[in-house]
């Protein structure tokens, strides 16, 4: 089955910094990946995703994210991050029919 | 359009009693799922459904139940809770099925066992 990894589980950025938030997955065909935002209590929001097609991926709040198929990797970027940004972000790998595969989680800190 | 509805909000239990978590959406998704969310461990799944009177296992189905009446309600059944079941419990739906479907999701149950 497939399998997601998430390598870090707290990242602390300036506001105004470049973010970069790792993810990592396993899967023997090419994968539907995602990017998924959660505030605190409550749900998950989609940020972006990645199905086919080009590699550099677009989503809402100014985020992206590029797939690299020979690293196995799909890390989500932020040129420049707000306060409104920190929140815990999950990567999913979806394959098969209705499975999806989420990663532990990155807790995002944003400092003034 | 209120999306994906779920209550309650936050619920204790004592250990044996039982309880359902209800969800809601009026998106007329098909598919809706069931996610528990431990920390540190991301969601898992506990069951799915991809129509009303059809559901299935999920990753971790275990000490739930399931039942989908109507396209809109996908309640799920805890029976004889037990500590191991606390946790942040999330109802989700999409419109199509398969790997590439977006999720939408509810706010989140918050249930503690003891």
């Amino acid at each position: 089955a497939q399998s997601v990894t998430q390598p870090d589980i707290h990242i602390t950025v300036s506001e105004g910094a470049s973010l970069e938030l790792r993810c990592n997955y396993s899967y023997g065909a090419t994968p539907y990946l995602f990017w998924y935002v959660q505030s605190p209590g409550q749900g998950l929001q989609l940020l972006l995703k990645y199905f086919s097609g080009d590699t550099l991926v677009q989503g809402i709040k100014g985020f992206e994210a590029e797939f690299k198929r020979s690293q196995s990797s799909f890390n989500l970027r932020k040129p420049s991050v707000h306060w409104s940004d920190a929140a815990e972000y999950f990567c999913a790998v979806g394959a098969g029919n209705n499975d999806m595969r989420f990663g532990a989680g990155t807790r995002l800190t944003v400092k003034p | 359009n209120a999306g994906v509805t779920q209550t309650p909000k936050f619920r204790i239990l004592k250990i044996g009693q039982s309880m359902t978590l209800q969800c809601a959406q009026d998106m007329n998704h098909n598919y809706m799922y069931w996610y528990r969310q431990d920390p540190g461990m991301g969601l898992k799944l506990i069951y799915y459904s991809v129509g009303a009177g059809i559901t299935d296992k999920g990753e971790v189905p275990n000490g739930y139940n399931v039942s989908r009446s109507t396209t809109e309600d996908f309640p799920l059944r805890l029976e004889l809770a037990a500590p191991s079941q606390t946790s942040v419990y999330f109802c989700a739906s999409s419109y199509s099925s398969g790997a590439g479907a977006e999720q939408y999701f509810g706010p989140g149950t918050r249930l503690t066992v003891t």
